[in-house]
């Protein structure tokens, strides 16, 4: 079955330093992958997605993530983190053809002045 | 373009009373979900169309929850009757079908639930 493990519950970074949120996923076939961004009291925001290509995804805001198959992993990444960063993200997994999400349950980012 | 509209955005109810939740996704979208997320998880499918066929409702709780899409457009998930445990924020999202199932899902607002 698919599922999703973000490991980390809660990261706090200072803002100006870079960011790496793990998200790790298992699934038998190529998964289809997305980050998403939750404000308090938001809806979510699609920050990038990976389908297929290139393994390394540019995104909004700055954010990009990395696919590594031999990892089952596809990290987010900020090189230098503001404090409007300061939200909840979700790792997610598809499938193709079923148009099924299962999201992990999220690693809240805390930006420190 | 317009966002997925939901609606209300908050709903304060007493256990077993009920309660339905409004959807307008994004205009030419095929595909429409309903997801439930309680604090502190991510979310978790509850129902998902297509047009107006329901493709997947395995995880829909079907004693007192149900959902429409009577048009192939907008949507409304009820619960009747309200447990304490159904407190959580409602998303409905939506996707343009394309080749290959390669969609992506944008998310409306939510609507924050809270059942005392």
């Amino acid at each position: 079955a698919q599922s999703v493990t973000q490991p980390d519950i809660h990261i706090t970074v200072s803002e100006g330093a870079s960011l790496e949120l793990r998200c790790n996923y298992s699934y038998g076939a190529t998964p289809y992958l997305f980050w998403y961004v939750q404000s308090p009291g938001q809806g979510l925001q699609l920050l990038l997605k990976y389908f297929s290509g290139d393994t390394l995804v540019q995104g909004i805001k700055g954010f990009e993530a990395e696919f590594k198959r031999s990892q089952s992993s596809f990290n987010l990444r900020k090189p230098s983190v503001h404090w409007s960063d300061a939200a909840e993200y979700f790792c997610a997994v598809g499938a193709k053809g079923t148009y099924k999400y299962i999201f992990g349950t999220g690693t809240r980012l805390k930006v420190l002045a | 373009e317009a966002g997925v509209a939901q609606s209300p955005r908050y709903k304060i109810i007493e256990k077993r009373q009920s309660v339905a939740f409004w959807c307008n996704p994004i205009s030419g979208h095929a595909t429409l979900y309903w997801y439930q997320q309680i604090l502190g998880q991510g979310p978790k499918l509850l129902i998902q169309f297509q047009n107006n066929g329901v493709v997947d409702d395995s995880q829909l709780p079907k004693d007192r929850f149900s959902a429409e899409r009577l048009k192939g457009v907008d949507s409304t998930l009820k619960i009747q009757p309200a447990k304490l445990e159904d407190s959580a924020v409602y998303l409905c999202a939506s996707s343009l079908e394309l080749k290959g199932g390669q969609e992506t899902q944008y998310f409306g607002p939510g609507t924050r639930l809270l059942v005392l």
